[in-house]
């Protein structure tokens, strides 16, 4: 069975700072994406990312695929509160359509 | 357009009783699927609906956790006989499913259960 451990598991800092929260699989991923999840809502994709070593930025935020495909991170530049919310990582599980998350980031930006 | 809607936003019901959760898919989606997002164990799959076929059950915690979905659209999660631990917020989410390939998963607001 798959596991994905994402940490830390709750971070809190103050607007305009920047942060990284990391995903580690313990098997290679199909796929890798992440969500971002806000209270009473449920989660929303925010990128996909498939080739071992990919990069992809999405305004403010860089997401990274490492080249053994088994650990991603994700960094946001100058966080705002509208960043707040729990972030997932997920295996897309490709061919098997259901997705296995991580443990989750509680994120709390600070105004 | 819409979204994939649930209803009821939350529900509490005492141990032991029956209850049903209701999610419309995005319309023109073909899968429809369940999970399951409690503290201690995250967030997890429970079962999954794609057109026709046979649904993959394989998430499903015990034989008190059913599904169906009617018309290929509407789908109907019931848990019988609920327990403590069936408290959680339960999630649909639906895709379209292009002939060999996924789509992006679209999630709903969820359930909340509590059982008391």
């Amino acid at each position: 069975t798959q596991l994905l451990e994402q940490s830390p598991q709750f971070l809190s800092i103050q607007e305009g700072e920047n942060l990284t929260v990391y995903c580690n699989s313990s098997s290679v991923f199909s796929s890798l994406q992440w969500y971002r999840q806000e209270p009473g809502e449920g989660p929303v994709l925010l990128v996909t990312v498939v080739t071992g070593g990919e990069v992809k930025k999405l305004k403010r935020l860089t997401f990274q695929f490492g080249d053994a495909r088994k650990d991603s991170s994700l960094h946001i530049t100058a966080a705002q509160p509208g960043d707040t919310g729990l972030y997932l990582c997920a295996d897309a599980n490709f061919g098997n359509e259901k997705l296995t998350f991580g443990t989750g980031t509680r994120l709390t930006i600070i105004p | 357009g819409a979204g994939v809607s649930q209803s009821p936003s939350n529900k509490v019901t005492e141990k032991g009783k029956d209850v049903e959760l209701r999610c419309d898919p995005i319309s023109g989606h073909t899968a429809l699927y369940w999970y399951r997002q409690s503290l201690g164990q995250g967030l997890e799959f429970l079962i999954y609906f794609q057109g026709n076929s046979a649904p993959d059950k394989s998430g499903l915690p015990s034989d008190r956790f059913s599904a169906e979905r009617t018309g290929g659209s509407v789908s109907t999660l019931t848990i019988q006989r609920t327990q403590q631990e069936d408290s959680a917020v339960y999630l649909c989410a639906s895709s379209f499913f292009p002939q060999g390939g996924t789509d992006t998963q679209y999630f709903g607001p969820g359930t909340r259960l509590t059982v008391l």
